[in-house]
């Protein structure tokens, strides 16, 4: 069956670092790969998304690249602020019925 | 875009009670999902419905769940006979579908169950 695995955390930056959570992922065919992002009391927002190979998504100055020769979406950015600490899911949906497979999630603190 | 509604927020009940949450989706989205999260992992399929028709099951939905969609609109999630392992974040989401593939989904805020 599909799964993914993202890089345990917590991560703990400081403002204006560089952010990196790896993911990757097993599935048949060739799903969508997303990142969604929950902030403390909030529900999963979704952060950005690619739906095929070599697609770059990117929102908010995070990016992540769909690799299908690696099997990996790794999000990235930058330069981290204090508003970007929150949980940080790893996602990808078949092509039939479009239920997704998340990651356990990695939890990132910014500190100024 | 109103979002998807969650009703309730919190539900708290004793073992063996049944309980019934409600789902709102974004009114044009044909496709709705439901999810389990516990803590300190990410939400796991249960169950999704195209129109008023559910679609797929998963195997971690047992006897004592059952969904519903009438209509094609909201949808309730009831589980009878509640058990502790049922505490849980329950989350709803909705998105497109059918002739349009790769849609997000669009999750609400989820109700959270606690059994006592």
């Amino acid at each position: 069956g599909n799964s993914v695995t993202q890089m345990e955390g917590p991560v703990t930056l400081s403002e204006e670092a560089f952010l990196t959570i790896n993911c990757t992922y097993t599935a048949t065919g060739y799903p969508s790969l997303f990142w969604y992002v929950q902030y403390p009391g909030e529900g999963l927002q979704l952060l950005l998304k690619a739906t095929k190979a070599d697609d770059k998504g990117s929102n908010k100055g995070f990016e992540a690249t769909y690799r299908k020769e690696t099997t990996s979406f790794h999000l990235e950015k930058g330069s981290v602020q204090v508003s970007d600490s929150a949980v940080y899911f790893c996602a990808l949906s078949d092509q039939g019925a479009g239920k997704s497979t998340f990651g356990d999630g990695t939890t990132l603190t910014v500190k100024p | 875009d109103t979002g998807v509604s969650q009703n309730p927020r919190h539900k708290i009940t004793k073992r063996g009670q049944n309980v019934t949450f409600r789902c709102d989706p974004i009114s044009e989205h044909n496709r709705l999902y439901w999810y389990r999260q516990t803590l300190g992992q990410g939400p796991e399929f249960l169950t999704y419905f195209q129109n008023e028709a559910q679609l797929e099951k998963s195997r971690l939905l047992s006897d004592r769940f059952s969904a519903e969609r009438p209509k094609g609109s909201f949808s309730t999630l009831e589980i009878q006979r509640t058990e502790q392992g049922d505490s849980a974040m329950y989350l709803c989401a909705s998105s497109l579908g059918a002739d349009r593939r790769n849609q997000p989904q669009h999750f609400g805020d989820g109700t959270r169950l606690s059994i006592l």
